[in-house]
């Protein structure tokens, strides 16, 4: 498609629920990036693949967060057991190659949990 | 590591006013500098970025932002804002050197425009 997509757009989970997120970039962008946006803060870095390898996992806040993209295009960010400490912004950005290039960002997902 | 710095969270200015938004950053290596912004429901979209070369960069909707290497700054300006411009603006870095090049954000500043 022309941009990211994510899905779904709003996500209200309870509290102790997994959910997953939906990333498509755009077609051909080898670079893939997850952040948390908390409101009214700035993105805050999670996680990076290039194609299918995820390079770079340090921003995961807890082993309850987990991230694929197994076929090097779609990446799913799962949640387990939710915690209202988890409610934010989750942003997709892709990357035809590194920063130099700019990022293109999805529109994001909104998770609350209650 | 890196860290940036947007000193004001809020900037109210009139409309056909001069605005500047605020940006430092921290990084013991060279680094890259964006400037995003973000309208309500939406993601982020670049204004611009320094890379290498002139200091001053141009970018969309008549912005510009400077880069001060000694003051360790990356400051936006407008000359002439209008009220379409309201929205949140964030500053960001990245490591020049890593392949991952991940960006590390600001906190933003929220500009509001008012009539």
């Amino acid at each position: 498609g022309a941009g990211v997509s994510q899905s779904p757009r709003y996500k209200v989970a309870k509290r102790g629920q997994d959910v997953a997120l939906r990333c498509d970039p755009i077609s051909g962008h080898v670079s893939l990036f997850w952040y948390q946006q908390a409101l009214g803060q700035g993105p805050e870095f999670l996680t990076y693949f290039q194609n299918e390898a995820q390079l770079d996992k340090s921003g995961l806040p807890s082993d309850r967060f987990f991230a694929e993209r197994p076929e090097g295009s779609v990446s799913t960010l799962k949640i387990q057991r939710t915690q209202q400490e988890d409610s934010a912004v989750y942003l997709c950005a892709s990357s035809i190659g590194t920063s130099n290039y700019g990022y293109t960002f999805g529109s994001g997902t909104r998770l609350t949990v209650v | 590591a890196q860290s940036v710095t947007q000193l004001d969270s809020q900037v109210p200015v009139f409309e056909e006013a001069p605005v500047e938004l605020r940006c430092n950053y921290s990084s013991s290596v060279s680094v890259y500098l964006f400037w995003y912004v973000q309208y309500p429901n939406q993601g982020l979209q670049l204004l611009l970025k320094y890379l290498s070369g002139s200091t001053l960069v141009k970018g969309i909707n008549g912005f510009e932002a400077e880069f001060n290497k000694s003051q360790t700054s990356f400051h936006l300006r407008k000359p002439s804002v209008h009220i379409s411009d309201t929205a949140e603006y964030f500053c960001a870095v990245s490591d020049r050197d890593n392949a991952g090049n991940m960006l590390t954000f600001g906190g933003g500043t929220r500009l509001m425009v008012k009539p």
